[in-house]
């Protein structure tokens, strides 16, 4: 039974930083990654970035490169997501999320992915 | 292009089927993956791929893509049934990031 277990809520002011934790466990493969998924307050999911448990490939949404930074522990199988320069805007549930690849067919042949297990979500408060 | 565009609200009486699309070039080369979130819960896969169902999704639920756009059909919709839903792919831009679709809220009547 695969679970993500999330770290607890976060206040900070603006301009601070903030680190989420996401522990996995029940699965003992290494072929996927942990994905960072956030979301504002009445609004939609927003993707922000992807690490590879597998090796060193980490991907960010554009609007967040530079600001967030995704590490993996192998030893402990506990994801990391810090985001720095906080303001009032970042205030929003994250989730982390397991994220697999699979091969498509015909006529779209190329892997895709899908993310199947999600943790509970951290909340982040930014305010002065 | 690396949006996704789903229509922001659907409705469907009790017992009918609807419909729930998500357009994007991405769609061409990918398939896409599905979430049903409820209020103040995490998301939940429902569908991914040509037509993958996860364990424990009921079979009222299916997928399938054609051209650009992938979409989610829910038959004899039930009370349950009422929830955002969200599409998501990679993009086809060299950096191969996330998208999400904006979301559409079913509403079930």
């Amino acid at each position: 039974h695969v679970q993500l277990v999330q770290s607890g809520a976060e206040v900070r002011k603006p301009g601070a930083s903030v680190k989420v934790s996401c522990k996995a466990s029940g699965y003992t493969s290494t072929n996927y990654g942990i994905s960072w998924v956030r979301q504002a307050p009445g609004q939609g999911l927003e993707w922000m970035g992807w690490i590879s448990v597998q090796n060193d490939n980490i991907k960010y949404a554009q609007r967040f490169q530079g600001r967030v930074t995704l590490t993996i522990d192998p030893v402990t199988s506990t994801a990391y997501m810090e985001l720095r320069s906080l303001r009032s805007g970042d205030t929003a549930v994250y989730y982390c999320a397991r994220e697999l690849p699979a091969p498509g067919d015909y006529p779209r042949v190329d892997y895709f992915y899908y993310m199947d297990v999600w943790g509970k979500g951290t909340t982040v408060t930014v305010s002065s | 292009s690396s949006e996704l565009t789903q229509d922001p609200a659907v409705s469907v009486a009790l017992g009918q089927t609807v419909k729930i699309t998500c357009q994007g070039d991405s769609l061409r080369r990918y398939y896409a993956s599905w979430y049903q979130q409820k209020p103040g819960q995490a998301p939940v896969l429902v569908m991914y791929g040509k037509n993958n169902r996860p364990s424990g999704i009921s079979d009222r639920v299916s997928g399938s893509a054609s051209g650009n756009t992938a979409s989610l059909t829910i038959t004899g919709a039930q009370a349950e049934d009422e929830a955002d839903y969200y599409c998501y792919s990679r993009d086809i831009s060299g950096n191969h990031i996330g998208v999400f679709g904006g979301g559409t809220r079913l509403t079930v009547l």
